[in-house]
């Protein structure tokens, strides 16, 4: 079955912990995206990966990296969080960029008190 | 630079009911437009998507939009709304080499017994 899987579902942290959302898709996907979905906002694309070794920031990088060693993972790092990136994250992945249907893993809601 | 606005944050249908949620965009060139569903707790999944072969376009769950190029509009509608539609809609725009599709701000349906 073609998925994007996302862990943990659900996370509380604490400000300034470094935290790591991981995300992987099994559908050999070269694109792949991480949005957060806030209230009234939509979804807003915070860093893009095209290929291996290749990223890219997105409409709200500040605070997020990412990485992408191998073409199925694409893990989210947040090095300090703060309680603004209380957010719901979504990853997504699709054979192209603009043009082609994006697949969804099921989100991650973070709280950070 | 492409948009997409929803208009109405919030729609309430009886169950029956034709549902109808509007979607404008806006794209410099011919875009790709999308309409994505959001039940509770789980990702977006794709409904529908218009890429220029026909303007009507059928999704599942018996949704239907229609491209309209003179409006820049491609509302969404389904003629009998289901308990089991409600949810929130997103819809989005992209364009080949654009790297992320734009998402409006999304309409939560609730269907009322």
């Amino acid at each position: 079955e073609a998925q994007v899987t996302q862990n943990p579902r659900y996370l509380i942290t604490v400000t300034g912990k470094k935290l790591t959302v991981t995300c992987s898709q099994n559908m050999n996907h070269e694109y792949m995206s991480w949005y957060r979905q806030d209230p009234g906002l939509g979804l807003r694309q915070i860093y893009y990966s095209m290929n291996v070794e290749v990223t890219d920031k997105g409409d709200v990088p500040e605070g997020y990296k990412v990485s992408r060693k191998e073409k199925r993972n694409f893990p989210l790092i947040l090095e300090s969080p703060s309680p603004n990136q209380t957010s719901l994250y979504f990853c997504a992945s699709s054979l192209s960029q603009g043009a082609a249907e994006a697949f969804f893993g099921q989100g991650t809601r973070l709280t950070v008190v | 630079a492409q948009s997409v606005t929803q208009l109405g944050s919030h729609v309430s249908v009886s169950e029956g009911a034709l549902v109808l949620l509007r979607c404008n965009y806006s794209s410099s060139v011919p875009p790709y437009l999308f309409w994505y569903v959001q039940y509770p707790n789980q990702g977006l999944q794709l409904l529908l998507k218009y890429t220029s072969a026909a303007t009507l376009v059928k999704g599942i769950n018996g949704f239907e939009a229609e491209f309209k190029k003179s409006e820049t509009s491609f509302h969404l509608t389904k003629p009998s709304a289901h308990m089991s539609d409600a949810a929130e809609y997103f819809c989005a725009v992209g364009r080949t080499g654009r790297r992320a599709l734009t998402f409006g701000s999304g309409t939560r349906l609730q269907v009322q017994p």
